[in-house]
């Protein structure tokens, strides 16, 4: 099956930081989301972002699907943005199956 | 907008107990409905989906079963609950589309005691 793998494992920025986070996929994908756990457990969705770029607010989000990686920039950090960040993307063709990436731990400090 | 609820929010259950976990979906219909179980360490993994009432798929053989008796119901249960059955239990949802975006619940923490 697709391999997903996330790096760094894990992260501490100082508050007002920029950080990249990276996704890297084994196979061609015609999808893939960024989620926020935060501390509560919640999973928040941030992108939906098969190619290309896409900002919100902080956040920005580039897939380059050719290459098979996703970023995730996080710029101003904030401790709010504390919390583990993961990238999933469909087990194969057609498949509803999400395959998630072991995730980042990120943890901003004031 | 589409809203989607979990309960309950915790639960603690001794070993060979049974398990009853709802989650429900509003504000969109015939949505492809999930499971999914966060255990130790980060990973999420896919137990069951269901694209419509009464179909279930299952991912992963193991001491679970679900049940979809309504188009925006979707039911996990047990009749014999394991110390391996503890973890974080989320629900999802996704429009029967392509896309296949998947938006979250709040999820049940489940410890088996």
């Amino acid at each position: 099956g697709i391999q997903v793998e996330q790096s760094p494992p894990d992260l501490i920025l100082q508050e007002g930081a920029n950080s990249t986070l990276r996704c890297n996929f084994s196979d061609s994908v015609n999808n893939l989301q960024w989620f926020h756990q935060n501390p509560w457990g919640q999973l928040i969705n941030l992108f939906y972002i098969p190619s290309g770029t896409k900002q919100n607010g902080r956040l920005s989000a580039t897939t380059v699907a050719t290459e098979r990686y996703s970023l995730l920039y996080i710029s101003s950090s904030q401790t709010t943005d504390s919390g583990v960040y993961f990238c999933a993307v469909p087990s194969g063709a057609g498949s509803y199956q999400l395959t998630f990436g072991k995730g980042t731990k990120l943890s901003v400090i004031p | 907008s589409q809203t989607i609820h979990q309960w309950p929010a915790t639960l603690v259950q001794p070993v060979g107990s049974p398990l009853s976990l709802e989650c429900t979906v509003e504000g969109t219909s015939n949505p492809n409905l999930y499971w999914y179980r966060q255990a130790a360490g980060r990973g999420l993994q896919l137990l069951f989906y269901s694209v419509g009432i009464g179909q279930i798929s299952s991912e992963v053989p193991q001491n679970l079963s679900a049940s979809r008796p309504q188009d925006r119901q979707f039911i996990l249960s047990s009749k014999k609950l394991l110390l391996s059955d503890s973890g974080f239990y989320l629900c999802a949802w996704s429009m029967t589309s392509s896309y296949n975006e998947q938006f979250f619940g709040p999820g049940t923490r489940l410890t088996v005691l």
